[in-house]
């Protein structure tokens, strides 16, 4: 167990439809990123934030959004969806800022299904 | 374009026997290189952390190597258990002041009794 704590497990929607994914960084962390992992691709670095500011962006969409609270828990935003947006989301963190030398701990994911 | 390729796609080995994944990569700058263990379902574990300086480490029965002027990367599995079947990734990050994670797609090795 990474401390990574990741809602829901599961989630099944329609295209068009909007979902929320929640995170709940380690004890500590203030650092926490977004990875979608597609069926057959490898993980695609979404966006990071950093003790609730903005810190990095990756291959995130426009109809995708994040923020992280003063809490340090993050959510992410996925609207419009589309059926390529099928895929596991994972939320990781770590205790600072800059991935040089900086382990980051998974979460155990969330599967999104969009039919 | 930065690049990571992992090879092989998938691996199938017999429980006791050693194995060994390929990473090369394409990434510039380089800051440092990392090996990651998914087992289905589940989150990445850290196995390793490699950096420029570094040509060789080990945890437990796992040991990375590292050579920076091919660009090529290696994970040794030695002595092989069941619960070693997992996805090993290879992840390289990029130098600069965010940096950037350039993910493989990873080795999917399956150890059979």
């Amino acid at each position: 167990d990474s401390g990574v704590t990741q809602t829901p497990k599961h989630l099944i929607t329609a295209t068009g439809q909007r979902v929320t994914l929640r995170c709940s960084p380690r004890s500590g962390d203030l650092s926490v990123y977004w990875y979608q992992q597609s069926l057959d691709q490898g993980l695609q670095f979404l966006i990071q934030y950093y003790n609730g500011e903005e810190r990095a962006k990756g291959n995130i969409l426009e109809r995708f959004s994040a923020q992280q609270f003063p809490d340090l828990h993050s959510e992410l935003n996925l609207s419009s969806l589309e059926l390529g947006d099928s895929a596991l989301y994972f939320c990781a963190s770590s205790v600072i800022a800059g991935p040089i030398y900086n382990e980051q701990f998974f979460g155990p994911g969330t599967r999104l299904t969009v039919l | 374009k930065n690049q990571v390729e992992q090879s092989p796609q998938s691996l199938i080995i017999l429980e006791g026997k050693n194995c060994t994944l390929q990473c090369n990569y394409t990434v510039s700058p380089f800051s440092n290189l990392r090996w990651y263990k998914q087992d289905t379902g589940r989150g990445p574990v850290s196995l390793t952390i490699m950096t420029f300086s570094e040509n060789t480490k080990s945890n437990g029965r796992y040991t990375a190597t590292l050579d920076a002027d091919t660009k090529q990367s290696s994970l040794h599995i030695t002595a092989s258990q069941l619960s070693d079947s997992a996805s090993y990734i290879c992840v390289v990050i990029r130098g600069g002041s965010q940096g950037n994670l350039i993910f493989g797609k990873g080795t999917k090795l399956s150890v059979k009794p």
